[in-house]
């Protein structure tokens, strides 16, 4: 079984609707990431979390909504986005926030 | 200015060519250097992990980092078609500190 799984690996949603990113790590990680990669640009980083609090929010719009109900899993709930927030969102965990950061396969999402 | 920037590339390589991939950045405070490996539709696979100035070896892959010049290099010996990927490099102020990535950089290493 893959260290961190992300489901859907694909998602094509109207900018009205309201979905769900689900990202589970099953490394025994305490941090947990989420990411942004955008064609042609560097991965952005979105949230972080550490035992399950929230310790780091990159300025994201807060159309982008992140839930972390345990250490294992990591949502990330979208509601009314842009058509610029297509991109490849990525999950990532770490030991600690001071570890290396191991990542998942990502969810393509493109809005209509 | 960008605080890690990565030629985009795409580089292309026949196999066995020892392949030299860079990056530079601006802030001197950075102290961790990392680089990762991105297959198409896939999620970035950490390969080096680097503190500070000096080299780093693992196998064909070799990472050094001159912090006088502000410029990290990944060199892969005896290069596969396997190794056809983004090689993304990631810089960090201290650990557990935000990672900064370059764009990345494209390689084919052609049979």
């Amino acid at each position: 079984e893959t260290g961190v799984t992300q489901t859907p690996r694909h998602l094509v949603m109207g900018m009205t609707n309201k979905k769900s990113l689900k990202c589970e790590q099953h490394l025994g990680h305490n941090a947990m990431y989420w990411y942004k990669q955008s064609a042609k640009k560097p991965l952005e980083l979105m949230f972080v979390y550490n035992f399950k609090e929230q310790t780091e929010n990159n300025s994201v719009p807060s159309r982008f909504s992140p839930e972390c109900p345990n250490s294992s899993h990591l949502f990330l709930h979208l509601h009314t986005l842009q058509p610029e927030d297509s991109a490849l969102y990525l999950c990532a965990s770490s030991q600690g926030l001071d570890q290396p950061q191991h990542f998942g396969d990502g969810t393509r999402l493109s809005i209509l | 200015q960008k605080e890690v920037e990565q030629d985009p590339g795409p580089l292309s390589v026949p196999e066995g060519a020892i392949v030299s991939l860079n990056c530079t950045y601006s802030n001197s405070a950075f102290q961790y250097f990392m680089w990762y490996r991105q297959y198409s539709r896939k999620g970035p696979e950490l390969l080096m992990y680097t503190y500070s100035s000096g080299n780093k070896e693992d196998g064909r892959f070799t990472a050094q980092v001159d912090k006088s010049s502000k410029y990290i290099s990944l060199f892969i010996r005896d290069s596969q078609p396997s190794d056809s990927a983004t090689y993304l490099c990631a810089s960090q102020y201290n650990q557990g500190g935000k990672l900064i990535f370059g764009q990345g950089t494209e390689l084919s290493v052609k049979p």
